[in-house]
């Protein structure tokens, strides 16, 4: 267990509201993922941190903002959603095992918007 | 830019049977990582494996092993003694060793296998 926590774990929202989705870590990871998952696609990063306010951009950032303020806390911003947003989000840490570092993956997010 | 690729979007297995998931991966690069987790339909995901492109040898965690063909790009999930909890969906991921800041870390992931065990 890597100590990773998602709030809100569901939620509905309407087109144009923004949304806030929180990642919390319990073990001073330094590196922390957004990800989406949507059918058809696997997994696809979103945005990543590798410090505090230290980010950078993944493949699918179009729409989304994220910031770090703290080790413990990453967080996405949807500030306009749209209903191409609707997904399920899932935060991760990379911890160092062995020589490698392996992600490991909170419980998700599941977004609809409407 | 590396593709991770799984072409089999389904497949089932007997319970106590074994069954193989393929994957794919394209990549101009010499040393990586390779991972395979699972989802199962608490949605969570779960580090099942993960094999060290620089290693010959192949992974093996218990009933999971894989087939690792560094030439062919290939990297295939084997499933020994297939149990009813095995039933998931699993995903491929693909990740460069690079550590440190700018763009290091990153799974690039295939689109998954959802595998039904039948009892």
């Amino acid at each position: 267990d890597a100590g990773i926590t998602q709030s809100p774990r569901h939620k509905v929202t309407e087109t144009g509201t923004p949304v806030t989705l929180r990642c919390h870590q319990t073990e001073n990871h330094r590196y922390m993922y957004w990800y989406r998952q949507d059918p058809g696609h696997g997994l696809r990063l979103i945005h990543y941190s590798y410090g505090v306010k230290d980010t950078d951009k993944g493949e699918v950032s179009d729409g989304y903002s994220v910031s770090r303020s703290k080790t413990e806390d990453f967080l996405l911003t949807l500030e306009s959603a749209t209903s191409s947003q609707t997904s399920v989000y899932f935060c991760a840490i990379s911890e160092m095992t062995g020589a490698s570092y392996e992600q490991y993956f909170g419980p998700g997010t599941r977004l609809t918007v409407t | 830019a590396q593709t991770v690729t799984q072409s089999q979007p389904e497949m089932s297995v007997q319970e106590a049977e074994t069954v193989t998931l393929s994957c794919t991966y394209d990549t101009s690069e010499s040393d990586y990582y390779l991972f395979w987790y699972k989802q199962p339909p608490s949605r969570q995901m779960i580090l099942v494996i993960r094999q060290e492109a620089y290693k010959q040898q192949n992974a093996t965690e218990n009933r999971f092993s894989v087939n690792f063909q560094k030439a062919a790009k290939s990297f295939s999930l084997k499933i020994s003694d297939s149990q009813l909890g095995d039933a998931a969906m699993y995903f491929c991921a693909y990740r460069t060793p690079r550590v440190g800041g700018g763009a290091t870390n990153k799974l690039i992931f295939g689109t998954g296998t959802l595998l039904a065990v039948q009892p």
